[in-house]
């Protein structure tokens, strides 16, 4: 089955600084990638995601990149604020074949942003 | 509804007892699926449902788990002779447009065996 690897598993930056998290995953056939934010005791929330026909996309302060050939993706948080804080799960999921629907998680980030 | 609502938020039982979580998914949302949370780990994949349909259940980690969804709606995680090791939280996410769409989380079921 895929397995989906995360770096680093904690990470501090000042305020306003950039924060990069990285994955990798195993299986060729994964092409929808997701990124959820799990405040304490929350709910995971999907905060971006891209698809394996996209090289990158941007959502304000977040942008996630793909590279299909390397098999990693990553995600960026520019100009970090505190209440960005929370742990940070990448996945991967393949939508077809028997694990349809399946998304496999990263051990996540627990990204801390210091005023 | 606005989102996932799972009950209860907390769940203790002694171990040997039988526990029953419920997932109201989205309103609308055909696909819903279950995942296990172990502390400090990401989720792990449980079961699927597309409607009333249990297309896959290969991640349940054993018979003591099975889940069901009657009408194509709520949907009911059962875990019976329960053990320590099932201590977790249990996240129900669903998907408007079948296995293919973004899923969302509601904020699970944490389940601590005594």
């Amino acid at each position: 089955g895929e397995n989906v690897e995360q770096h680093p598993s904690t990470l501090s930056v000042q305020e306003g600084d950039s924060a990069v998290i990285k994955c990798t995953y195993s299986d060729s056939a994964s092409n929808y990638f997701p990124w959820y934010k799990q405040e304490l005791g929350k709910r995971p929330q999907l905060i971006i995601d891209i698809r394996s026909n996209v090289g990158e996309k941007k959502d304000q302060r977040i942008a996630v990149t793909l590279n299909k050939t390397a098999k990693h993706f990553s995600l960026h948080i520019t100009e970090t604020q505190p209440e960005d804080s929370a742990v940070y799960f990448c996945a991967a999921r393949a939508d077809r074949g028997s694990t349809l629907g399946r998304l496999y998680f990263g051990r996540g980030t627990q990204l801390t942003v210091w005023p | 509804g606005a989102g996932v609502s799972q009950s209860p938020r907390y769940k203790v039982a002694k171990r040997g007892q039988d526990v029953a979580l419920r997932c109201d998914p989205i309103s609308g949302h055909v696909s819903l699926f279950w995942y296990q949370q172990a502390l400090g780990q990401g989720p792990e994949f449980l079961t699927y449902f597309q409607n009333e349909a249990q297309l896959d259940k290969s991640g349940l980690p054993s018979d003591r788990f099975f889940a069901e969804r009657p009408e194509g709606s709520v949907s009911t995680l059962k875990i019976q002779r329960t053990q320590q090791e099932d201590s977790a939280v249990y996240l129900c996410a669903s998907s408007f447009t079948g296995s293919m769409g973004p899923q969302h989380f509601g904020d699970g079921t944490r389940l601590s065996i005594l």
